[in-house]
């Protein structure tokens, strides 16, 4: 398997611009995760889902920032108009369905993103 | 150890020696704990983990220890090596029982390997 796929590895765009980050999660897996990674407040949770729907949005900034999973293979975080403040490196992990090793995320290369 | 805002605690030791890198967590109701090691430019990647009702667990080289009346997680690395130099990171989960949840990350310890 390739593991987690994240597109593009780095973005940088201008403020007030639409950014929209995309994972592939590793196949079979239930759980799909969204990170944000910054140096000052290190590795938050955004949101993650199951089975494709979204079970806990509360890491989600505000309102600028949504996540989709339209099906079980692609997911998307969009943020909308972007500000510098949300450069950061972001993060797509996932999970199979609880069993074995249980709750081990497998996390992609994330995305670098550069907000000037 | 923990972050002190920009700068990363770091760890320097010897090639050949042994590390230990502590976590302090904060949630009592906490019942799975990961260790995630973070190379540059790179994601997390899976260490070991440790489930609340053990308080020690071996892997290669890896020992991750678990004392819950102090809330006290720590990670010793046997005979590090160039390769082991990265961040690492503690990260715990709580009500773990009946599914998957995000994970609360600790801020992370630099851990450099000398030549």
């Amino acid at each position: 398997d390739a593991g987690v796929i994240q597109s593009p590895r780095h973005e940088v765009t201008e403020m007030g611009q639409e950014v929209t980050l995309r994972c592939k999660p590793i196949s079979g897996h239930d759980y799909l995760f969204w990170y944000r990674q910054t140096m000052m407040r290190g590795l938050e949770l955004l949101i993650y889902f199951n089975n494709n729907v979204p079970i806990d949005d509360s890491g989600m900034p505000e309102d600028r920032f949504s996540a989709k999973m339209p099906n079980a293979s692609f997911s998307t975080l969009k943020i909308q108009p972007s500000e510098p403040r949300d450069s950061a490196v972001y993060f797509c992990a996932s999970s199979p369905h609880p069993s074995g090793r249980d709750h081990e995320q497998y996390f992609g290369p994330g995305t670098r993103l550069t907000v000037t | 150890g923990e972050s002190v805002g920009l700068h990363l605690p770091t760890l320097s030791v010897q090639e050949g020696d042994n590390s230990i890198i502590n976590c302090a967590y904060s949630n009592s109701a906490s019942d799975y704990f990961i260790w995630y090691k973070q190379e540059s430019g790179k994601g997390p990647q899976f260490i070991i983990d440790i489930r609340s009702n053990m308080d020690k667990r071996q892997g290669q080289r890896v020992t991750v220890l678990l004392n819950k009346t102090v809330k006290h997680l720590s990670l010793q690395i046997a005979a590090t090596q160039p390769g082991d130099s990265a961040v690492y990171f503690c990260a715990e989960m709580a009500g773990s029982g009946g599914g998957a949840d995000g994970l609360t990350f600790g801020k992370g310890t630099h851990l450099i390997i000398q030549p």
